[in-house]
């Protein structure tokens, strides 16, 4: 089965630095995902691990935890732009459900 | 094509008709999913091919949903004796391997098509 947890809704403060964690229990493992999706817009690509550390790209950080099921992304620096759904998406192997997403978070960025 | 093309953005129709949604996914993409996505929350897996043939059905709610890739490219997820609990935004995604595949396996996504059941 496949289960991936993120939480509903989270509030920042522009500038501020705001984790959004998720956790996932599935039948097996081939990477983890992250998409950002705006109102009325389709998902877009944000970050990929499937090794065991952080990834850095810009004012955005992903990390994963293989061993705990545990991944997050780190948004620094926020923008009001950055105001969004956040997704977490699971890649599984051949002969599982591949690319299961999260309910996803909703992030608003406040002045 | 440039990008994953779902056609068509919009579709009401009346409950008990049949629909069919069409995904033109990005040239050269083995991969390709059907999602279903209800607002304020993540897409719903459907169902899944490489090339024409369907490997995942198992997100498919009930036998009134079917989906072909006949030539291993565009898709048709079909509705038949639409109700009222299909309304949802139905978005289609691909990528150039499946999850057999190693690697970034970035999934692109359409617009989605909006349905409405009356």
């Amino acid at each position: 089965g496949q289960n991936i947890d993120q939480p509903t809704e989270m509030t920042a403060t522009e500038g501020a630095i705001v984790q959004i964690n998720c956790t996932y229990q599935t039948s097996g493992f081939n990477g983890l995902f992250w998409y950002q999706q705006h109102a009325g817009e389709a998902p877009t690509f944000l970050s990929y691990n499937v090794l065991d550390g952080l990834e850095e790209k810009g004012r955005f950080s992903s990390f994963l935890s293989r061993s705990k099921g545990y991944s997050y992304l780190l948004l620094k620096e926020l923008q009001m732009k950055d105001s969004a759904s956040y997704l977490c998406a699971v890649l599984a192997p051949s002969g599982n459900t591949p690319l299961v997403f999260g309910k996803g978070t909703r992030l608003s960025v406040i002045a | 094509g440039a990008g994953v093309s779902q056609s068509p953005r919009y579709k009401v129709t009346k409950r008990g008709q049949d629909v069919a949604l069409r995904c033109d996914p990005i040239s050269g993409h083995v991969s390709l999913y059907w999602y279903r996505q209800a607002l304020g929350q993540g897409p719903e897996f459907l169902t899944y091919f490489n090339y024409e043939a369907q490997q995942d059905k198992s997100g498919l709610p009930n036998d009134r949903f079917s989906a072909e890739r006949p030539e291993g490219s565009i898709s048709t997820l079909t509705i038949q004796r639409t109700e009222q609990r299909d309304s949802a935004m139905y978005r289609c995604a691909s990528s150039l391997v499946g999850s057999q595949g190693a690697g970034n396996t970035e999934a692109f996504f359409g617009q989605g098509t909006r349905l409405t059941v009356v």
